[in-house]
């Protein structure tokens, strides 16, 4: 089992371009989401997506819109990407009902000069 | 508003005990969970409370008391791995988000 699969792992943009950060799980989650963690902090959420066909913000949704463009596949995308936007973004997924521990990838790695 | 704070940064010595402390102020409150980061690494679940009371799994225990909004990881028997970076995060609603704090570094010493 992958588990949780971001691509890409690493990404170099200049400001004002638009990129889609890619997230899949295969492990038939209800749930999944988009955090941001910049350096020496904690993860922020973005949005997430309660089941599919749903999606919500999170704390810090500005300049990002998202996709669950099916069970496994939720999706990020930066329009005009902005320098403040450099950061390392995680997918996470988990099951519903009662409590269910969240699942991240691996991150993808965004730096935007 | 939400807040959470736990020490940045805690040193131990291998074998040992160290207690990582957690307190938050939350809109709502259903339990609180704690994540372990290595660097570079994904955060990986450790354990989530519910309920007042001790949860243990293996050499890592967690502590709630909501009337306090208080919470702890402990670890004992410290290994050079345990050396991470360790969150407490509420889950705040009855939605499956949760709200992380900036973390607690920790360092083990031979």
């Amino acid at each position: 089992n992958a588990g949780v699969t971001q691509t890409p792992k690493f990404q170099v943009l200049k400001t004002g371009q638009s990129m889609t950060l890619q997230c899949a799980q295969d492990m038939n989650h209800n749930s999944m989401y988009w955090y941001r963690q910049d350096p020496g902090m904690g993860l922020r959420l973005i949005y997430y997506s309660a089941s599919e066909g749903t999606t919500d913000k999170g704390e810090v949704p500005n300049g990002y819109n998202v996709s669950r463009l099916n069970k496994r596949e939720f999706s990020l995308r930066l329009e005009s990407a902005a320098p403040s936007q450099t950061s390392v973004y995680f997918c996470a997924s988990s099951e519903t009902g009662g409590y269910q521990p969240q699942h991240f990838g691996d991150g993808t790695r965004l730096s935007i000069l | 508003g939400q807040s959470l704070e736990q020490p940045s940064e805690v040193t131990a010595v291998e074998g040992a005990i160290v207690q990582i402390n957690c307190t938050y102020q939350t809109s709502g409150f259903y339990g609180l969970s704690w994540y372990q980061q290595h660097d570079g690494g994904a955060p990986t679940f450790l354990s989530y409370n519910a309920l007042d009371g001790l949860e243990e799994t293996g050499r890592f225990s967690s502590f709630l008391s909501r009337s306090d909004s208080y919470g702890y990881l402990l670890l004992q028997e410290l290994q050079m791995k345990d050396s991470a970076s360790y969150f407490c995060a509420p889950r705040v609603d009855s939605s499956y988000k949760l709200i992380f704090g900036s973390g607690t570094r920790l360092l083990v010493r031979p």
